[in-house]
C-alpha cells in the first residue's frame, strides 16, 4: 500500500545551520506531496505541498521538490531559525477526488539551539 | 471564523468508561477525519466523512465509532476506554476540491487509566 518515510529524529541544529529532512514515498500513480508542520502544543499546519512531478513548493524559507525518479519529496531550509524548531510530517494524498486521504510519515523533530 | 475546534483539550478517563471527542468545523467542508498520534508512529488515520451522511473506516478504526449528522459535526466515541487509547486525537477537514487543503484542529489529549 501506499507509505511514506521519514529520516529519523530527533535532529538538532544551531541556528543558522543548513537543514535537510528526507522524505520518501511508495505510491501507485503520481499523488500530491505534503509537508506540514506541528509547533508545541498545536495542531498541523499545511507548510508547503507539490502536486506533480518536478513541482517545487516553497513557504517560509522551506522548499521541497517532487522528485519522480527517486520518489522523494526532502525537505530543505537554507538557514534555520529557533523558531522552526517543531515537528515536521511528510505526506501524501491518496484516492479519488472527493475520497481522497493523507498517508503521512511518522515525524521528525527538529530542535534548533541558539 | 474559527475554523476547526475540538473539546475538550484534555481528559483523564478511568478504562471501561464512554468518552466522546466532538470537533465541529465553519467552513463548510465535505470531508472530515480523525486521527490519533502516537510518538514514532505519526498519524494514523481513525474513521472519515466524505460527506454528511457517510462515515468509513481507516487504518486503526477498532474501538472507535463517528457519526455525520450534519455538515459541521464529527464526534469520535470510544465505546469502552482502554489504556492503548492513550493519544492525542486529531481532527481535520478538506474541501472536495482535487488537492484541496486538509485543515487540523488544535487536538486532544486523552489518558486512559
Amino acid at each position: 500500500g501506499d507509505s511514506v518515510t521519514q529520516m529519523e529524529g530527533p535532529v538538532t541544529l544551531s541556528e543558522e545551520a543548513f537543514l535537510t529532512i528526507n522524505c520518501t514515498y511508495t505510491a501507485t500513480g503520481y499523488p500530491s506531496l505534503f509537508w506540514y508542520v506541528q509547533y508545541p502544543g498545536e495542531g498541523l499546519q499545511l507548510l508547503l505541498k507539490a502536486t506533480k512531478a518536478d513541482d517545487k513548493g516553497s513557504n517560509k524559507g522551506f522548499e521541497a521538490t517532487y522528485r519522480k525518479e527517486t520518489t522523494s519529496f526532502h525537505l530543505e531550509k537554507g538557514s534555520v531559525q529557533v523558531s522552526d524548531s517543531a515537528v515536521y510530517f511528510c505526506a501524501l494524498l491518496k484516492g479519488n477526488a472527493g475520497a481522497q486521504k493523507l498517508v503521512f510519515g511518522q515525524g521528525t523533530r527538529l530542535t534548533i539551539n541558539p | 471564523i474559527a475554523g476547526i475546534t475540538q473539546a475538550p483539550t484534555s481528559q483523564i478517563l478511568a478504562a471501561g468508561r464512554r468518552m466522546t471527542l466532538r470537533c465541529t468545523q465553519d467552513m463548510r467542508h465535505n470531508a472530515m477525519y480523525w486521527y490519533r498520534q502516537d510518538l514514532g508512529l505519526g498519524l494514523r488515520l481513525i474513521h472519515y466523512s466524505n460527506t454528511a451522511g457517510t462515515t468509513g473506516k481507516g487504518e486503526v478504526p477498532d474501538g472507535y465509532s463517528v457519526s455525520r449528522a450534519n455538515t459541521d459535526d464529527f464526534p469520535l466515541t470510544l465505546a469502552s476506554a482502554v489504556p492503548s487509547q492513550t493519544s492525542v486525537y486529531f481532527c481535520a477537514s478538506r474541501g472536495l476540491a482535487p488537492q484541496e487543503t486538509q485543515y487540523f484542529g488544535p487536538g486532544t489529549r486523552l489518558l486512559v487509566l
